[in-house]
This record gives structure tokens, sequence and C-alpha cells, in this order.
């Protein structure tokens, strides 16, 4: 069946990076879009980025150049990192299956970071 | 960007109707799709989808939930509510990149 499970730390130093794995297992990466969606407590999803299937990718600008999505195909893997990270990048991050006339089908149970001074 | 605009809260008696709204800053319709999407999540639980393309239920969701709309102005109805409907609900576009989520409207039971 369909899973992906993100990995990554609790915890996060200001101004360091942060990288989290997706591992995505029931279908394959050069066939479905893998998207990374956060969550701040107590607030709403935002979309951060895509890896799409033929292997590009695409940032949401609010983003700037912090971020970058990557992928191994071969273990089935999709990895954001983001860089200079504040406290309010505290955040639950998820990845989910896109499509792009069905939406995020599937996601995973996410991460939850905090940035720590 | 386009921004989807969604009322915070809805506080609705078990058994009756809830009808949420989202509202889009432009069309999110390329063609017959109209690329909006409906979730529900939990506290502590990853969203799940619950229609698609506006009016599309997704596998495993009760016939309670229905979706409508076309252009700018979408409308997620539960009918009737249930104490497991209990949620926030959010819409999102695919209309275009970045694909924006709306603010949720939280559902209360009266």
């Amino acid at each position: 069946q369909v899973q992906l499970k993100e990995t990554g730390p609790d915890l996060v130093q200001l101004t360091q990076t942060l990288s989290i794995t997706c591992t995505v297992s029931g279908f394959s990466l050069t066939t479905y879009n893998v998207h990374w969606v956060r969550q701040p407590p107590g607030k709403g999803l935002e979309w951060m980025g895509a890896m799409w299937n033929g292997g590009g990718t695409d940032y949401n600008s609010a983003f700037k150049s912090r971020l970058s999505i990557s992928r191994d195909t071969s273990k089935s893997q999709v990895f954001l990192k983001m860089n200079s990270l504040q406290t309010d990048d505290t955040a639950k991050y998820f990845c989910a299956r896109h499509r792009l006339t069905y939406g995020f089908d599937y996601w995973g149970q996410g991460v939850m970071v905090t940035v720590s001074s | 960007d386009i921004v989807l605009t969604q009322s915070p809260a809805l506080a609705v008696s078990l058994g009756q109707r809830a009808t949420i709204s989202c509202r889009a800053s432009q069309s999110v319709s390329i063609s017959r799709y109209n690329l909006m999407h409906w979730y529900q999540q939990k506290p502590g639980q990853q969203p799940k989808l619950l229609i698609y393309r506006a009016s599309n239920l997704a596998s495993g969701i009760p016939a309670r939930f229905s979706g409508s709309g076309s252009g700018t102005d979408f409308t997620l109805t539960i009918n009737p509510v249930q104490a497991d409907d209990i949620a926030t609900y959010y819409c999102q576009q695919s209309r275009e990149s970045p694909f924006t989520f709306g603010s949720g409207t939280k559902l209360e039971i009266k």
C-alpha cells in the first residue's frame, strides 16, 4: 500500500540547516509527484515546494533561496533541506503525494521540528 | 499567489448540515477541471483528502461529505454532521504554483 514517512531531527539550532527525508513505498517517484507542506503549532498548512515526477522542482518563493528539494529514485526518497533556520520555522513538516487534478492523496505522519536558540 | 479565504469557525448541531465555504482570489478552474480540493485534519494527525476537483469524493470517504463550486467559489457540505467530523477543514488549489491552502475552518458542535 501507499506510504510516506518523514525522518529528521526533533531539534535544530538557530541559523543551522534542516534536513528531512521522506521515504515512500507503494508507488514510484518517477510516476507521482511528492510535495512538502509544513504547519506551525496551532496554525494552518503552508505549501513549501515540490519534486515533480520528471525530476524538476518548484518552490514557494516565501522561502527564497533557503529551500532545496532533491530525490534518490533508487531509494524511493525525497529530501528537504532548508538553511538559515529561525524560530518561526518551528513546525511539523509533512511530505505528501500529489497529482495535479487529484490533490494530495496520501500524506506522511509528519515530523515535528523545533528551532532552538 | 492565489489567496483562499475561509471562515475561521463554524458551529453546528449533531445531525444537522454543515456548509463550509472557500473563496479564491482568482479562478482555479482550467477547462472542465475545477482544481480545488478539500482536506480534513484532526488534532495531531496529518490532513486527509476528502474531495478532489471540487466535487469528487476521495476513496473511503463517507457519502455525507460532498463538494460543489466552480471558478472562485467552492463549498464543502457535511450532512448529517457526526461527532467524528469535529476537525479543521482546509481547501487547497492546484491551479498554479504556489499550491496554496485556505486558513482552515474549525468545525465545532453547538
